[in-house]
């Protein structure tokens, strides 16, 4: 099955400046490559995704990249805030016969933005 | 709020007890997945549902079962088989499959006492 592997678990950034957390996946079918911020005591909410027929997609501050050659993929905040603070989690899943096994999470990275 | 209630909020389970963590969405998702989120360890995959009457098994299935009777509903049952059950389950739905990414719940916290 896919495995997914998620750095750094704890960034710390000043107020202002950029975050980027990396994850790289195992499965060469995987398709789909969603991120998700979840704020203390909250669910999981989905941020950006990316499929495998794009390299790069941005929304304002965030940006993610994928690079399927080395089978990683990478968000990237700019002009982080205080409201950016949370836990990051990027996942990936394959797509076989049209369904899908559900996504393969990685371990999370604890984002701190320092005023 | 989000289309996808899970109940209760918090839940308290004696050694030796089954529990039953309810997932009830109205977005007329097709598939619903349960997972199950530890400290350090991200989210991972208890039992996932594309379609009703039917499910699979995910990485940590053992001492846990779900079913499907109805779109809206899936339903996960924490036995007395699961030696470790403390944790932050969250249940999610999507359109499709897991490509079209998930909407959460708002998750479970159960805890054994």
């Amino acid at each position: 099955g896919e495995n997914v592997e998620q750095h750094p678990s704890t960034l710390s950034v000043q107020e202002g400046d950029s975050a980027v957390i990396k994850c790289t996946y195992s499965d060469s079918a995987s398709n789909y490559f969603p991120w998700y911020k979840q704020e203390l005591g909250k669910r999981p909410q989905l941020i950006i995704d990316i499929r495998s027929n794009v390299g790069e997609k941005k929304d304002q501050r965030i940006a993610v990249t994928l690079n399927k050659t080395a089978k990683h993929f990478s968000l990237h905040i700019t002009e982080t805030q205080p409201e950016d603070s949370a836990v990051y989690f990027c996942a990936a899943t394959p797509q076989a016969g049209g369904g899908a096994d559900g996504l393969t999470f990685g371990k999370g990275t604890h984002l701190i933005i320092q005023p | 709020d989000g289309g996808i209630t899970q109940s209760p909020k918090y839940l308290f389970r004696k050694e030796g007890q089954n529990v039953t963590l309810s997932c009830e969405q109205n977005l007329n998702h097709d598939a619903m997945y349960w997972y199950r989120q530890d400290p350090g360890q991200g989210l991972r995959l208890i039992y996932y549902s594309q379609i009703v009457n039917d499910f699979q098994k995910g990485d940590i299935a053992e001492g846990y079962s779900v079913s499907r009777e109805k779109k809206e509903s899936f339903p996960l049952t924490v036995t007395s088989a699961q030696k470790n059950p403390t944790a932050f389950y969250l249940c999610a739905s999507s359109v499709g499959t897991a490509n079209y990414g998930y909407t959460f719940g708002s998750g479970t916290r159960l805890t054994v006492v």
